[in-house]
């Protein structure tokens, strides 16, 4: 099992503006997911990506995977106050099937 | 499906006493996540079942932390007895390990031991 450990630990930005997190993890995946989190509520799956991709689109988020540097990078463009929420990653690596998240990025949208 | 359900939402408890926290996933699913989140800690995983089976429970704190999956419809973590430092919200979350892995988590239960 492992972690993946988000960066940076916050972001603020304006509303309307693109965001941007990334996430690195220390061994070989079959996929990497990210997650929202918002405010004292339970995480939501927003998009999985498999480690034979190396992009994929889902409405205004665009995440990248790079297998070579054990990075990937989520991107939300056109933000809204709606998306301030904490952002996690968690890789999976099937071995065991386990899903550890890190401490997540905090991202703040003003409006 | 209704999703996954957590009970209770809260819970205040005095210190010693046990809590008993429930987890009904989502039907079909075939693994089980108790998580503990915390300002310092951040999300922790406590234990993991595939098939009602504990698979990794390295994440549990203490002997004083429990959990039962008796069936694939129900799991409980139990804290006994329960100290002021147990105090966060936790989570269950299903998943169905297969290609997809996505992982569906409940509403949490907030829990206060005074």
């Amino acid at each position: 099992s492992q972690q993946g450990e988000e960066d940076p630990q916050a972001l603020s930005i304006q509303e309307g503006e693109n965001a941007t997190m990334n996430c690195s993890y220390k061994t070989s995946i079959n996929n990497l997911q990210w997650y929202r989190q918002n405010s004292g509520r339970g995480l939501v799956h927003l998009i999985l990506i498999r480690s034979n991709e190396r992009e994929k689109h889902s409405g205004r988020l665009r995440v990248t995977l790079d297998t070579s540097k054990k990075s990937s990078s989520l991107l939300i463009t056109a933000s809204r106050a709606a998306d301030t929420a904490s952002y996690f990653c968690a890789p999976y690596g099937g071995s065991q099937g386990n899903l550890i998240f890190g401490k997540g990025t905090k991202l703040s949208v003003k409006p | 499906d209704a999703g996954v359900i957590q009970s209770p939402r809260h819970e205040v408890t005095e210190m010693g006493q046990e809590v008993t926290l429930r987890c009904k996933p989502i039907s079909g699913h075939n693994s089980l996540f108790w998580y503990r989140q915390t300002m310092m800690r951040g999300l922790e995983l406590l234990i993991y079942f595939n098939n009602n089976v504990p698979i990794d429970d390295s994440g549990m704190p203490e002997d004083r932390f429990s959990a039962k999956m008796p069936n694939a419809s129900f799991s409980t973590l139990k804290i006994q007895p329960s100290e002021p430092r147990d105090s966060a919200v936790y989570f269950c979350a299903s998943s169905w390990t297969g290609q997809s892995t996505e992982a569906f988590f409940g509403q949490g239960t907030r829990l206060t031991v005074v």
